[in-house]
Order: structure tokens, then C-alpha cells, then sequence
């Protein structure tokens, strides 16, 4: 699987848009880009995930760089819950026998109130 | 709630002692997967299933053995825990054809 880059950490204050950054310099033209995050004592929970174009859904937006080299989770108004472990994970397309998800590092966000 | 299930949350076991750990679904989803996640650490796969078909992943220790009797339940056994095996254990399930897995509450496993 190719490998995602993320900051170990970062904060953002409560009700501000948070920017979650994620380098993938070695994407394939497969791989689909999927965020999960991990509340405390929880375990991970999908968020979004796009391919090409920018997405969005109830919880969060993906900008996808044109290159596809870098993608950024945005948080439009983030409050305490969203306090958790983002994981950027780089998955090949619907290939059977490649369902694995191989997480990264991920980054910890800390909401400030 | 259509949900994944896993039971105990917290378990506790000697040195050496078979453990089993369980995961049941209410989604049907046909894949079911098995995480390691030590503390500090990011999930890691250990194996999963595609309906009965069962996938090792390269790296998982012998130790750890799993059985899926029907498509809702799945089982993680640890022969003989260590205390290296001292983790969270997560449960995820999936449709094979989408990219979404919806993982469980884990189950946390001290080895004494």
C-alpha cells in the first residue's frame, strides 16, 4: 500500500474550521484516499474518502489536489467531539482481495475550548 | 442499529491461557476483519474473512487463529497469550464490493 505522511499533532480552536493535511506523493491512479478517525477508547469510524474530485458529506469535506499528491480533511466547525486520531489511508480501488485498510500514524487533533 | 458487536470490552487473562474474543454484526456484511491495535500504536490487520474464504496477513503471528461460523459472528483465539499480546482488539466488517469498514468498540485484552 502506498504510504501516507501526516503531522503528529495539532489544535484548533472550538467552532473554527480545521484543515487536516495529508502528503501521498506516491498515490497510484487506483487509490482511493479514505479518512477515519478514532475517538478516545473507541474504535475508528469512516469519515469520507474520494478518488479525483472534492467531496463532502454531513461530517467533513476532502479537497484533493489536482495531482492527487496531497489531500486535506477540512472540519468545517469543529467542536470537542471532534477531538480524536485522523488516519489517512491510501486504498486500491474496489480490487477484490484488497479490502485491507493500512493505517498510518495518523494525526491527533486537539479541540481547544 | 444495524451494528458491530464486541464482547467483553475488557478481558483478562494469564500468561500463557487460551482466550477467545467475539464479534457479532447485525449489518451482513460478507467481509470481517480483525485488528491488533497496541497502545500508542495504529490499528494493524491481522486477518480477515471474505464470507468463509479465510485471509492471513503475512505477518501475523501463529499464535493467533480465527473462526467465522456464520456470516454475523466472528472469533479471535490467542493460544497462548503473551504479555507482548496486551492490546486493543478490533472487529470490522465490510461489503466486498464498497469501500467503507465500520469497525466495533474493541475489546481490550491485559495479559497477567
Amino acid at each position: 500500500d502506498a504510504k501516507t505522511t501526516q503531522p503528529n499533532s495539532m489544535e484548533s480552536n472550538e467552532e473554527e474550521p480545521v484543515h487536516l493535511p495529508c502528503n501521498h506523493s506516491t498515490i497510484s491512479g487506483t487509490d482511493y484516499i479514505h479518512w477515519y478517525r478514532q475517538l478516545p477508547s473507541q474504535g475508528p469510524e469512516y469519515v469520507i474518502h474520494g478518488l479525483t474530485s472534492n467531496v463532502n458529506n454531513r461530517m467533513a469535506s476532502l479537497a484533493i489536489a489536482e495531482d492527487r499528491k496531497s489531500s486535506t480533511l477540512i472540519l468545517h466547525r469543529a467542536t470537542l467531539r471532534d477531538a480524536a486520531v485522523y488516519y489517512c489511508i491510501l486504498r486500491d480501488g474496489p480490487n477484490f482481495g484488497n479490502e485491507k485498510l493500512t493505517f498510518g500514524t495518523g494525526t491527533r487533533l486537539t479541540i481547544i475550548p | 442499529d444495524a451494528m458491530v458487536i464486541q464482547n467483553p470490552r475488557y478481558q483478562v487473562t494469564q500468561f500463557g491461557k487460551p482466550v477467545t474474543l467475539s464479534c457479532s454484526q447485525t449489518l451482513n456484511h460478507n467481509v470481517m476483519y480483525w485488528y491488533q491495535q497496541k497502545s500508542s500504536q495504529a490499528p494493524k490487520l491481522l486477518f480477515h474473512y471474505y464470507d468463509k474464504d479465510f485471509n492471513n496477513e503475512a505477518d501475523t503471528p501463529d499464535n493467533f487463529q480465527s473462526r467465522r461460523p456464520n456470516t454475523s459472528f466472528c472469533f479471535l483465539d490467542i493460544r497462548s497469550p503473551g504479555l507482548g499480546d496486551a492490546a486493543m482488539y478490533l472487529c470490522a466488517t465490510s461489503r466486498r464490493t464498497a469501500q467503507t469498514q465500520y469497525f466495533g468498540p474493541g475489546t481490550r485484552l491485559l495479559v497477567l
